[in-house]
Parts: C-alpha cells; sequence; structure tokens
C-alpha cells in the first residue's frame, strides 16, 4: 500500500506570493493532518481534516488554510508569505481520528 | 495545555550498545497516547512505538522498548543493540485521547557511531 504523498518536495517563493501544498494520504484514511516543522519551534500542529471538514486548528493565523476533498486528499494554503513561514510542512493521514499518524515526506517551503 | 520536555538535545551512542533517551509530559488527562517517532535524514517520520496510558504493561517492538511511568509523567525510549540506521532525530509525542492533534517535544538527535 502507497504511503502518504506530499507534493512539491521542495517549493521556493517569495514574500507575499501565496503557495498550496498538496497530500494525499493513505488509501482508505479519511482524516489528514498538517504539521509545521522548523528548527526554533519544532513540530507544530496546523490543522486536521476529516470527512472533509476541519475539526481541529492550531493557533496560527488566518493566512494559513486549508481544506479536503471527497477522496481525502487535502491542500493547504498559506497566503502572503513571510520570511518565517519557512518551514519543513509535514502531511499526516490516519484512518480515523484518534488513530495513530502516519507521516508524509513533507514539503521544502523556502520563503526569500 | 499538554506540553512534552525531551531534556536531552544531543545524544550517541557506540554501535551495539544500549541507549535510553528521555521524556517527561505535562496533562491532566487520564486517558491519553504517547508516541515515539524517529526521523532519519530523509526526512520521513516513522512510528517507533506508541503506549496506551490506561494499560500498564510497557510497550515494545523488536529492539525498541518504553519505560511509561505513569505517576511519574515519564516516557522514555530504550535501543537495544544500536545500529547505524537509528541514527536520526527521535521525537516524543502526547495525544490526548479524543482529540487528535499530536503533542510533540522539541526532539533528541541521536548519533550512532560504528
Amino acid at each position: 500500500k502507497a504511503g502518504v504523498t506530499q507534493t512539491p518536495r521542495y517549493l521556493i517563493k517569495t514574500r507575499g506570493q501565496q503557495v498550496t501544498l498538496s497530500c494525499s494520504p493513505i488509501s482508505g484514511h479519511r482524516s489528514v493532518s498538517w504539521y509545521q516543522q522548523t528548527p526554533g519551534q519544532g513540530l507544530q500542529f496546523l490543522f486536521e481534516y476529516f470527512s472533509e471538514t476541519q475539526r481541529n486548528k492550531g493557533n496560527f493565523p488566518g493566512r494559513f488554510s486549508g481544506r479536503q476533498f471527497s477522496n481525502s486528499r487535502s491542500e493547504m494554503n498559506v497566503s502572503t508569505l513571510e520570511l518565517g513561514d519557512s518551514a519543513l510542512y509535514l502531511c499526516a493521514s490516519s484512518l480515523a481520528v484518534y488513530n495513530e499518524q502516519f507521516f508524509g515526506p513533507g514539503t521544502r517551503l523556502t520563503v526569500l | 495545555a499538554q506540553t512534552v520536555t525531551q531534556s536531552q538535545p544531543e545524544m550517541s551512542v557506540q554501535e551495539a550498545e544500549t541507549v535510553t533517551l528521555s521524556c517527561t509530559y505535562d496533562t491532566s488527562e487520564n486517558n491519553y497516547y504517547l508516541f515515539w517517532y524517529k526521523q532519519p535524514p530523509s526526512r520521513q517520520m516513522i512510528l517507533v512505538i506508541r503506549q496506551e496510558a490506561y494499560k500498564q504493561q510497557n510497550a515494545t517492538e523488536n529492539r525498541f522498548s518504553v519505560n511509561f511511568q505513569k505517576a511519574a509523567k515519564s516516557f522514555s525510549l530504550k535501543i537495544s543493540d544500536s545500529q547505524l540506521g537509528d541514527t536520526a532525530m527521535y521525537f516524543c509525542a502526547f495525544m490526548k485521547q479524543g482529540n487528535t492533534p499530536l503533542v510533540f517535544g522539541k526532539g533528541t538527535r541521536l548519533s550512532v557511531i560504528a
């Protein structure tokens, strides 16, 4: 069974631009969570979707948004990029909420 | 809010030796889950082991075992017979029952030396 996939793997943007990251969960998994990983703040929870509904949201500004499609694939969008948004963005899927999460390889976003 | 503390930013161990990574957490919950994740230099986060708080028996997965002390809110990971492939960042994580988001510690960078 294929694992969690994330595209693109690397992305370079400039301040003020917006970006969309994509995540395809393991087949059959309906829950998708997003995390931001930075050297300073570590791993921080962004949001979680289950059956196209956002169930939880972390403490991030409204510039960070996401959605989930009927096939469980998820996207996250960051608008008006700031230098501090440079990070590794990890997506994780689980069979259902409260189940263990399986992570994708991440998208490395660099904001110049 | 839950917090997870990993007090050892970096550790090293000789190949074939045993190493223990520390993790403490703070919560007022009684039912929860604890995890150790491994993130090798390739970046893919891999689940190493999980522990349900209601289980008194410590979890074991091959060379990996935990020492779960609920009263002390301690959850350490022991790696036996360390291998070069164990070199990675190790994250301790907490998940409250009924609430998905994982709360991670800052991580411990483990180097296995030949």
